[in-house]
């Protein structure tokens, strides 16, 4: 069974980098797939940041391009995301989820981070 | 103003039958397959259909998707009180190099 567990600080200072693992297991991220992170504001929709596969492909979303970094450790069997220079618009929670194009069919149950000062 | 247009609410008493518009563009829907999930008050999204009709295993079969040109509909038939949830529609968008756009969300009442 595939599991992800989302992992960080829930609280990120202004103008900070938040950054996030995602510890994947019952599968072998170097297998294949993409592996991707959504956020969803408090009260609003879902929004794509970012897929990567294994290989170190990319494809971020563009409003976040800029900000945005997403790279992953086969050896740990997880993968991570960087968020630069946040604010409280980042304030979210942040899933992690295994992915084909936009087809996520595993998540993890998601991780609120804050942005306070 | 998110890319793919859902309206954003529906209802319907148990039992009824209940659709969810999804509308895109030729550079998404158009072109690529559509996703559903299904977001349950606190919990995670989780996938409901793929493929544009496609169900993974343990979805019942009273949720169906479809999809005509630019635009793809989810189908809650015999509706129960337990469908209560927000249900977003997603897919590949060509431009810009590259990227998933999500809809809006639709909040689904069983009255």
């Amino acid at each position: 069974q595939v599991q992800l567990q989302e992992s960080g600080p829930g609280l990120v200072k202004p103008s900070e980098a938040l950054s996030l693992t995602c510890a994947v297991t019952g599968y072998s991220i170097s297998t294949g797939y993409y592996w991707g992170w959504i956020r969803q504001s408090p009260g609003k929709g879902l929004e794509w940041i970012g897929n990567m596969y294994y290989s170190g492909r990319t494809y971020y979303n563009p409003s976040l391009k800029s900000r945005v970094t997403i790279s992953v450790d086969t050896s740990k069997n997880q993968f991570s995301l960087k968020l630069s220079s946040v604010t409280a618009a980042d304030t979210a929670v942040y899933y992690c989820a295994r992915v084909q194009w936009s087809d996520f069919d595993y998540w993890g149950q998601g991780t609120l981070v804050t942005v306070s000062s | 103003q998110s890319v793919l247009t859902q309206p954003p609410s529906a209802s319907g008493t148990p039992g009824q039958r209940v659709t969810i518009s999804c509308s895109g563009s030729s550079s998404n829907i158009g072109s690529k397959t559509v996703n559903w999930y299904q977001q349950l008050p606190g919990t995670a999204p989780k996938l409901l259909i793929y493929s544009n009709n496609q169900r993974p295993s343990g979805v019942p079969d009273r949720f169906s998707g479809s999809k005509s040109g630019t635009s793809a509909s989810l189908a809650i038939s015999g509706l129960q009180s337990e469908d209560e949830a927000d249900y977003y529609c997603a897919a590949w968008d060509d431009s810009l190099n590259g990227h998933v756009v999500f809809g809006g969300g639709t909040k689904l009442t069983v009255l």
